[in-house]
């Protein structure tokens, strides 16, 4: 049973390039969060999606950033125009529909603005 | 607000034990879990109280008690491996997680 994926594992981009994060949830989850951290930080919460649907995005930024998690697919996050900011770890976790308190991570990407 | 406390750093010896609190203050609390993140890794699950008391899972315990608002994470015979962060978390009004800033575990030999 394979874990939560993430790719790619290491992003770069420059300054006003776009970024795309992919996240297959664990077999089974149909709840996808997207979480990021910043070095020697705790992980920020930015969104928590069903299949098609956003259920919370209190922790996205207002502008830039979007998420989906459609009906076929993996969830993927987008930053669009990245600044310098924007370097950190992204984090996806999945789980079960009853299992909001166990939530199982991806390996992460590291996004790096240059 | 919505927030989780834990201390920044803790350091103890190979072998020993130690004890990782948590206090929270958040609106319609349902229980408390606990992650583990190595440098460089990902949080991994270590456990989930939703009821008050002490749960216990190998060297690993943890205690939760809702009418202090408060938990802990208690790691018995510290192993070099289990130098990482720990982070307690817990659900928030808004069917998200909240997280703690994390403790960072230091283990010397």
């Amino acid at each position: 049973n394979a874990g939560v994926m993430q790719n790619p594992r290491h992003l770069v981009r420059r300054r006003g390039q776009e970024a795309r994060l992919r996240c297959s949830p664990m077999k089974g989850h149909s709840h996808v969060y997207w979480y990021r951290q910043l070095p020697e930080e705790g992980l920020k919460f930015m969104v928590y999606l069903q299949k098609e649907n956003i259920i919370d995005e209190s922790g996205m930024p207002k502008e830039r950033f979007s998420a989906e998690f459609p009906k076929e697919g993996p969830s993927i996050l987008r930053i669009q125009q990245v600044v310098r900011g924007d370097s950190a770890a992204y984090f996806c976790a999945s789980s079960p529909p009853s299992g909001l308190n166990e939530q199982f991570f991806g390996p992460g990407t590291r996004l790096t603005v240059l | 607000g919505q927030s989780l406390e834990q201390p920044s750093e803790v350091t103890a010896v190979e072998g020993a034990i130690v004890q990782i609190n948590c206090t929270y203050q958040t609106s319609g609390f349902y229980g408390l879990s606990w992650y583990q993140q190595h440098d460089g890794g990902a949080p991994t699950f270590l456990s989930y109280n939703a009821l008050d008391g002490l749960e216990e899972t190998g060297r690993f315990s943890s205690f939760l008690s809702r009418s202090d608002s408060y938990g802990y994470l208690l790691l018995q015979e510290l192993q070099m491996k289990d130098s990482a962060s720990y982070f307690c978390a817990g659900p928030g009004s808004n069917y998200q997680l909240i997280w703690g800033a994390g403790t960072k575990l230091i283990i010397k030999p």
